[in-house]
């Protein structure tokens, strides 16, 4: 199955700084790769669809000013938690699909901690 | 709105024991049902799909599932537990998207 990378896999910062989270498909192309969060404890949600070339599509709820998403490439997309508040600390995980229904590949996650 | 359910935080079981982690869904038409596994610190891993057809589905790691209609359900059973078992798992479907909306998860603890 597909192969996903995220860097860094855990990262703190201070409060009103961005922080920028990078998600790879090693060996798939992938057009489209999903972002999830993760509360402690709880499961993981849906938060946006990241489309290579064109706009994420994000789910209800989910501030695209604050959750930036890009994905330029068919092997990178990355998520930046801009003006990050310690609410934001969270464990965000990104997932690429695959192929027909065949199930999801996902990365190890990133654990953002916000001071 | 269309769901899944997880209705036990935890279970525990003893090592050798069978194991059953239940899940009932809430999905129109047919839905696709997946089991992912989580363990600390690393990303989900899937066991087992079910999209169609026989209902009993065989996955990784020993663990096999039953899709019952009737009843909604779609249980992740294992006849003899490990203690290696012990993780989150996570019951889904596909929103006909491709992306999955997951259960409330299960933390399995095997006991020795």
């Amino acid at each position: 199955g597909a192969v996903v990378s995220q860097h860094p896999s855990w990262v703190i910062c201070k409060s009103g700084t961005s922080v920028k989270i990078e998600c790879r498909s090693l060996d798939f192309q992938a057009t489209t790769m999903f972002w999830y969060r993760q509360f402690p404890k709880q499961s993981l949600m849906l938060m946006a669809t990241s489309n290579e070339g064109s706009k994420a599509t994000y789910e209800q709820g989910v501030e695209k000013d604050k959750f930036l998403i890009n994905h330029a490439s068919l092997t990178l997309s990355t998520l930046t938690v801009t003006s990050a508040h310690p609410e934001d600390s969270s464990f965000y995980i990104c997932s690429e699909p695959g192929q027909g229904d065949n199930e999801q590949f996902f990365g190890p996650g990133t654990r953002l901690t916000v001071l | 709105a269309q769901s899944v359910a997880q209705p036990e935080d935890q279970v525990n079981v003893a090592e050798g024991n069978p194991l059953t982690v239940k899940c009932t869904y809430s999905v129109s038409g047919n839905p696709y049902l997946f089991w992912y596994v989580q363990y600390p610190n690393r990303g989900l891993q899937f066991l087992l799909k079910y999209i169609t057809g026989d209902n009993l589905v065989k996955g990784s790691y020993g663990f096999e599932a039953e899709f019952n209609k009737s009843q909604t359900s779609f249980h992740l059973k294992k006849p003899s537990a490990l203690v290696s078992d012990s993780a989150l798992y996570f019951c889904a479907f596909d929103t006909g998207r491709r992306a999955l909306t997951f259960g409330s998860g299960t933390r399995l603890q095997v006991q020795p």
